[in-house]
């Protein structure tokens, strides 16, 4: 089955230390993107890609870090920078630069 | 203000029951609008996806767009307890310059489908 898949699916990290989030897809979409989601605050863009080994800060790039060096996979590094990084960490792709998002299950951090 | 506006809920409604959801919006450059159902710690999932104004259908979910008066809207026929979810409506402007589009999403509707 084609989809994206999410790991972690809770994460647990003690303040300072970085920490990657995994995204993999295997729906053969060029773009990913990474979203944060807060209670009332809805999705925030925090990354996006549209190509493999090319990437654009989204609205909340800072204490955040990402490569894309295959298609298939986008990794979100969470560093000690970020302020508040307690959050439910959401992975998606699309075609090209379609408008069609379609999202995986998600990786719940928290930081302590 | 915010560019797009949706009132956070919690709607209850008795099963059976027509849902009507609502989104607002500031942009004018928006075209393309979608919903998208997100249960309890999941991932969103697409429900609905239009482009401009107008009306469309699948199965019980019924999706509008009043562009002139920048209002989108999502009907849920025959509600089922397992329509108990967050709505959330996201919408974005054209695709000019072959850059990606960036989705600005609502902050979500909770809705309770009571047997």
């Amino acid at each position: 089955d084609g989809g994206i898949t999410q790991s972690p699916k809770y994460l647990f990290r003690k303040e300072g230390q970085n920490v990657t989030l995994s995204c993999e897809q295997n729906l053969n979409h060029d773009a990913m993107y990474w979203y944060r989601q807060d209670p009332g605050q809805g999705l925030r863009l925090i990354y996006y890609s549209q190509i493999v080994n090319d990437f654009q800060k989204g609205d909340i790039a800072e204490g955040y870090s990402v490569s894309r060096e295959k298609k298939e996979s986008f990794p979100l590094t969470v560093t000690s920078a970020q302020k508040n990084p307690t959050a439910f960490y959401l992975c998606a792709s699309s075609k090209d630069r379609g408008h069609e998002q379609y999202f995986g299950p998600g990786t719940r951090l928290t930081v302590t | 203000q915010k560019e797009v506006e949706q009132d956070p809920g919690p709607l209850s409604v008795p099963e059976g029951a027509i849902v009507s959801l609502n989104c607002t919006y500031s942009n004018s450059a928006f075209q393309y609008f979608m919903w998208y159902r997100q249960y309890s710690r999941k991932g969103p999932e697409l429900l609905m996806y239009t482009y401009s104004s107008g009306n469309k259908e699948d199965g019980r979910f019924t999706a509008q767009v009043d562009k002139s008066s920048k209002y989108i809207s999502l009907f849920i026929r025959d509600s089922q307890p397992s329509d108990s979810a967050t709505y959330l409506c996201a919408m974005s402007s054209a695709n000019y310059g072959g850059a990606t589009n960036k989705l600005i999403f609502g902050t979500g509707t909770l809705l309770a489908v009571q047997p």
